[in-house]
């Protein structure tokens, strides 16, 4: 298993609501990369985060908002949630090479 | 943007036999093609990787080729065990670094 970490695991939110989930980067992984992985597809870039910066972002809203702290950890934050927004959000790492590290993940459910 | 096109969607084999399952993308920037794990409920896990400066790597029973002129990338298992099932995901990465992944391969190896 690798060192990155994410919370909570699940999570049940109604529609129009806010939600912050959080990233823990793995020791020396500087950049950090968000992904909406709905069930039976793969894994969909929203956006990256190189030391604090945002530096590549997908298809998404500006709803799907991010950042970066100084100790690499990560916020994933959405804002007015749509039922649609219910997938598995996973967050990866990496130290400047090509090969990321993923977190568990976390579930979120829209009501 | 790139499109990554991964088939087939299932793959069911015998224990023993081999499974092939292949990748088309769109970008010819695209330098990287990491392959991915996923058994149920757990995180993406890197198996194997090439770069568009290689056609072919292998580790163990797992070996991908590439063909950059094609556009395709494929992903190799030989002597399946029933440990290999899982969902096998493609992705196509550029000098950007903003991953596409294909839709998955549901892989069942039956003892």
């Amino acid at each position: 298993e690798t060192g990155v970490t994410q919370s909570p695991t699940h999570l049940i939110k109604t529609r129009g609501q806010q939600v912050t989930l959080r990233c823990s980067s793995q020791s020396g992984h500087n950049t950090v990369s968000w992904y909406q992985q709905a069930l039976g597809q793969g894994p969909q870039f929203i956006f990256q985060y190189y030391r604090e910066e945002e530096n590549g972002r997908g298809n998404f809203p500006p709803r799907f908002s991010g950042l970066q702290f100084p100790n690499y950890s990560s916020e994933l934050n959405v804002n007015a949630l749509e039922l649609d927004d219910s997938a598995l959000y996973l967050c990866a790492t990496r130290a400047g090479g090509d090969e990321q590290y993923f977190g568990p993940g976390t579930r979120l459910t829209v009501t | 943007g790139e499109n990554v096109e991964q088939h087939p969607s299932t793959l069911s084999v015998q224990e023993g036999d081999s499974a092939v399952i292949k990748c088309t993308y769109s970008d010819s920037a695209s330098n990287y093609f990491p392959w991915y794990k996923q058994e149920l409920g757990k995180r993406p896990q890197l198996i194997i990787d090439i770069r568009s400066n290689v056609g072919e790597k292998k580790d163990q029973r797992i070996a991908v080729t590439l063909n950059k002129t094609a556009k395709h990338f494929s992903l190799h298992i030989t002597e399946t065990q029933p440990e290999d099932s899982a969902v096998y995901f493609c992705a196509a990465i550029g000098g950007s670094y903003i991953p596409t992944f294909g839709r998955g391969t549901s892989l069942i190896v039956h003892p």
